[in-house]
């Protein structure tokens, strides 16, 4: 079955630092990959996606490069802000369904 | 484009009483979703529908929880009696009938606090 592995937060980091958020899958078929992002009390909006190999997915700074040899989807920012704080959701999509597939989200708090 | 309408936002019932979330996707979206998001966690996959028709409930407890989505647009979500356990965020999605590469869409989701 579809699965999503991503690294346990919270990651904490100082505004303007380098980010890395880390996200490894296993699917069926040949899987959609997806970067959602959750503000508090807000709901769930996507961040990026890519859709075939290497593929770059980007948006607002953040980039993600679809690598199927290493079936990963790493999620990186050069410069962080502390408006960035949030949870970080990786996900993949397959099969004949599409249903959307969840890692269990990364926190992240950037401190000024 | 107005987007994924979920209510109430928050709701705060004791155990074994019963509660309903309702869900309007966005106009023209034929897939349905409702994910459970325990705190800490991913969201889970409940019930997928595809206009009024389920697709995918494997995940559903279906000893107390049950959801429909007439006419293939807005959608319920029920669970009777409740456990303490259900405390969750209740997320519904929708998703356009175009399959690969589109993503789902999300509402702001349900806080239900179960005491």
């Amino acid at each position: 079955g579809n699965s999503v592995t991503q690294m346990e937060g919270p990651v904490t980091l100082s505004e303007e630092a380098f980010l890395t958020i880390n996200c490894t899958y296993t699917a069926t078929g040949y899987p959609s990959l997806f970067w959602y992002v959750q503000y508090p009390g807000e709901g769930l909006q996507l961040l990026l996606k890519a859709t075939k190999a290497d593929d770059k997915g980007s948006n607002k700074g953040f980039e993600a490069t679809y690598r199927k040899e290493t079936t990963s989807f790493h999620l990186e920012k050069g410069s962080v802000q502390v408006s960035d704080s949030a949870v970080y959701f990786c996900a993949l999509a397959s099969g004949g369904s599409y249903i959307p597939t969840f890692g269990r989200g990364t926190s992240l708090i950037v401190h000024p | 484009e107005a987007g994924v309408a979920q209510s109430p936002r928050y709701k705060i019932i004791e155990k074994r009483q019963s509660v309903a979330f309702w869900c309007n996707p966005i106009s023209g979206h034929a897939t349905l979703y409702w994910y459970q998001q325990i705190l800490g966690q991913g969201p889970k996959l409940l019930i997928q529908f595809q206009n009024n028709g389920v697709v995918d409930d494997s995940q559903l407890p279906k000893d107390r929880f049950s959801a429909e989505r007439l006419k293939g647009v807005d959608s319920t979500l029920k669970i009777q009696p409740a456990k303490l356990e259900d405390s969750a965020v209740y997320l519904c999605a929708s998703h356009s009938s175009g399959g690969f590469g589109t993503e789902a869409f999300f509402g702001q989701g349900t806080r239900l606090t179960v005491v």
